[in-house]
This record gives C-alpha cells, structure tokens and sequence, in this order.
C-alpha cells in the first residue's frame, strides 16, 4: 500500500504570497492532520479533517486554513507569508478518530519564505 | 493536553538493548500511550501504541506500569538505523498529538 504522499517536497515563496500544499493519505484512511515543524517550536498540530470537516484546531492564525475532498485528499493554505512560517509541513492520515488509531506521516513538504 | 516527561538525549551500543523511558503521571484511564520515532529529514514514523498491557510488534515493546503513570519503550537490539528522536505522546481524542522535545538516541557502533 502506498504511503502517505505530500506535493510539492520543496517550496520557495516570498513574504506576503499565498501557498497551498497538497497531501494524498494513504488508501482507505479518512482522517487527515496537518502540523508544523520548526526548529524553535518542534511539532504543533495545526488542524484535522475527517469526512471533509475540520474536527479540531491548533492555536494558529486564521491565515492558516485546510479543507479535504470526497476522496480524503486534503489541501492546506497559508496567505500572506511571513518569514515564521517557514517550517517543515508534514501530513498524517489515520484511518479514524480516535485514541487508537496510530497516525501515519509523510515526507513533509518544507517551505522557505524570504 | 496530557503532559509526558522524557531524557532529552541516551545512547547506546550497537547490538544491545534500549529502555526508553516516559513518565506520564497526569494520565487518564482512557488515555492512549503512543510512541513516534523521527529520524533526520524525514516525517515521524508510527513505533507503536498500547492501553493497559504491554505490547509487541516488529518494531518494538512497550512495557506499560500498572499504574500506568510510566511505560517503557524497548528496542530489543539497537541498530544504527535507529538513531532517532522518540516522541511519547498521550493520546486523549480524536487524531491531535501534541510531541513533547522528545528524546534523542545515539547508537554507537
């Protein structure tokens, strides 16, 4: 079974832009999470979808939004970029909610802002 | 958020088994115990997870307290593979991990 895929790997953006970043979960997993990686901060979560509602949210600014389709494919978007935001993006899918399920990552996608 | 405690760095030889320990005293009686290895450059990777009882895979073991105030990751032989960082995470709801700084393990050759 394939893994979890994130597009694209790397990213270069500039401050003030929008960027969205793409995450394929793996076959039959219908909870998506996303979270940030930063060397001050470590991992935080961002936020989780499952059967295209967003179930719950980390503490971040409403400049940072998701969605996911039918088919369980989630999007995340950042407006107007800031220098901070760059990170490490990684995606998690998991097969459902709940204190059971284990998570699986994908690669991540790191995105530089200048 | 559920809290948990853990060295922030151990090593250990090649071939030899590791204990990695978590304190988690704040738990609650339906809290999920789940352990995440990062190795450099890449995302987190599942280890494995467990309730009440100790736990088995091809990864690893978890050995569970009976109070459930602490548990214990066990790499039956380390390999340089695993050099990592290992996240003890409590799992209360839904899919929202919070990753504490983990801890990060050297294998000496």
């Amino acid at each position: 079974k394939a893994g979890v895929t994130q597009t694209p790997r790397y990213l270069i953006k500039t401050r003030g832009q929008q960027v969205t970043l793409s995450c394929s979960p793996i076959s039959g997993h219908r909870s998506v999470s996303w979270y940030q990686q930063t060397p001050g901060q470590g991992l935080q979560f961002l936020f989780e979808y499952f059967s295209e509602t967003q179930r719950n949210k980390g503490n971040f600014p409403g400049r940072f939004s998701g969605r996911q389709f039918s088919n369980s494919r989630s999007e995340m978007n950042v407006s107007t970029l800031e220098l901070g935001d760059s990170a490490l993006y990684l995606c998690a899918s998991s097969l459902g909610m709940g204190r059971a399920y284990e998570q699986y990552f994908g690669p991540g996608t790191r995105l530089t802002v200048t | 958020d559920a809290k948990t405690t853990q060295p922030n760095s151990m090593e250990s030889n090649e071939e030899e088994p590791v204990h990695l320990p978590c304190n988690h005293s704040t738990i609650s009686g339906t809290d999920y115990i789940h352990w995440y290895r990062q190795l450099p450059s890449q995302g987190p990777e599942y280890v494995i997870h467990g309730l009440t009882s100790n736990v088995n895979n091809r990864m690893a073991s978890l050995a569970i307290a009976e109070d459930r105030k602490s548990s214990t990751l066990i790499l039956h032989r380390a390999t340089l593979r695993d050099a990592a960082v290992y996240y003890c995470i409590l799992k209360e709801s839904g899919n929202q991990f919070y990753f504490g700084t983990g801890t990060s393990l050297t294998v000496i050759p």
